[in-house]
């Protein structure tokens, strides 16, 4: 069984601050990696791919894959109350669809 | 770029009727397309895969006589709730995915279905 792991938090952090987000799978054949945010009531969006080990900026945002450790994080630089919602890891092997982590939960505190 | 429609946003149904849900990539060619159900506070949950012109693959424990799913065109899916139930009562979404290496998934804004 294909598992993608992560922290339901919630995650809180204060205004300002870096918020890390982990993710870890279990398939050591996944070559695609995405991070989505969902906000309550919405459908996810796609935030970040990374396909590559090592960082991926855009922005505020920063993604990491360590495939030797079978591990994917997303920093959120300078966080705002607006980034507060549920983050999705999604992990793909060729051929295969996405699996979708169980989301971890950020709050960021004015 | 890359923009997924689902029609309609949010439906109200009587048990027993059947409900159709569309999903459209606005401005790219979906070679698939895909089903997902979430319920409150929980994650996603995959249904099925289209392909265009083929059955829909479907997710173990998904019953394909229930939920009926047609890829018409490499722009267009259609889910089919048929006679609904209130255990039905979801937030269903649909993604696509487009002809590129990439293998980036969009998802459309999502259907809320409520079955009284």
């Amino acid at each position: 069984q294909k598992e993608v792991e992560q922290n339901s938090g919630p995650l809180s952090v204060p205004e300002g601050a870096i918020a890390s987000l982990n993710c870890t799978y279990s398939d050591r054949g996944s070559q695609s990696f995405f991070w989505y945010r969902q906000y309550s009531g919405k459908s996810p969006e796609l935030i970040m791919s990374i396909y590559s080990n090592g960082d991926k900026e855009d922005g505020r945002f920063t993604a990491q894959l360590n495939k030797a450790s079978q591990y994917v994080s997303l920093l959120i630089r300078d966080s705002q109350p607006s980034d507060s919602a549920t983050y999705l890891c999604a992990v793909k092997n060729y051929g295969q669809n996405f699996v979708f982590g169980p989301g971890t939960r950020l709050s960021v505190l004015p | 770029g890359a923009v997924v429609s689902q029609h309609p946003s949010w439906v109200i149904c009587k048990s027993g009727t059947s409900v159709k849900i569309e999903c459209r990539s606005l401005d790219f060619q979906a070679t698939t397309m895909f089903w997902y159900r979430q319920f409150p506070k929980q994650s996603l949950m995959l249904m099925a895969t289209s392909n265009e012109g083929s059955k829909a693959t479907y997710e173990q424990g998904v019953e394909k006589d229930k939920f009926l799913i047609n890829h018409a065109s490499l722009t267009l899916s259609t889910l089919t709730v048929t006679s609904a139930h209130p255990e039905d009562s979801s937030f269903y979404i649909c993604s696509a995915r487009a002809r590129t290496a990439s293998y980036e998934q969009y998802f459309g804004p999502g259907t809320r279905l409520t079955v009284t």
